[in-house]
């Protein structure tokens, strides 16, 4: 059956650093893949969308890369900070299915 | 220009009873999907309309139907509810059909269902 796995409910790290959060999928073959924010009680808020021919893909300090042979994306917020604390959702398929999402918790 | 507008924001209804709730997406955008998010199940695809029909069906019963119109807003309707449709509604659109568009959301209908 068709999977999203979003490996940690939880991150925490510590201001300045890079947070990294992994997406996987199993029985897809997206030719695109999307990355969203979503805060507590709100709609999710697009960020990046990467294509299948694109390994890697960068909006401000923000980095994507997609690996269709791992069947895995990586996303990137480099030097964070605590307003970047919030649940980062991945999603692909022509249906747009979402992961379960990682909690992200920068402290300060 | 106007964001994706939901309406109602909250509503509380009882159980075997049935709700409507709309959706206004941005202007120009010709598709709209809707999503149940639960803390249990997370976000979880309900459909997607395009050009006021139905492009993609999730998992869900057929007391789970939707509708679109000509100027591409969007209703869904859930018949003779439940207590674990209790759920945040949300409704997305996009400029086009498929997942090489980018969907914006709404702030979501907040379902109780008592």
């Amino acid at each position: 059956s068709q999977k999203i796995e979003q490996n940690s409910e939880a991150l925490n790290i510590q201001e300045g650093k890079t947070a990294t959060l992994t997406c996987n999928y199993t029985n897809y073959s997206p030719a695109y893949l999307q990355w969203y924010r979503q805060d507590p009680g709100r709609g999710p808020v697009f960020l990046l969308l990467i294509r299948e021919n694109e390994k890697e893909k960068r909006k401000e300090r923000l980095k994507v890369t997609f690996d269709t042979t791992l069947k895995q994306s990586l996303f990137h917020i480099t030097a964070s900070q605590p307003a970047d604390s919030a649940t980062y959702l991945c999603a692909l398929g022509n249906d747009m299915r979402f992961g379960a999402g990682t909690r992200l918790t920068v402290k300060p | 220009k106007a964001g994706v507008t939901q309406t109602p924001r909250y509503l509380i209804k009882t159980r075997g009873q049935q709700v409507t709730l709309s959706c206004s997406p941005i202007s120009g955008h010709r598709s709209v999907s809707w999503y149940q998010q639960t803390p249990g199940q997370g976000l979880q695809f309900l459909f997607e309309y395009f050009s006021e029909t139905q492009r993609n069906k999730g998992n869900f019963p057929g007391r789970f139907s939707g509708r679109q119109f000509s100027n591409s807003r969007s209703e869904m309707n859930v018949s003779t509810l439940e207590l674990g449709d209790s759920a945040l509604y949300l409704c997305a659109s996009s400029l086009a059909l498929g997942a090489g568009y980018e969907q914006y959301f709404g702030p979501g209908t907040r379902l109780t269902v008592t």
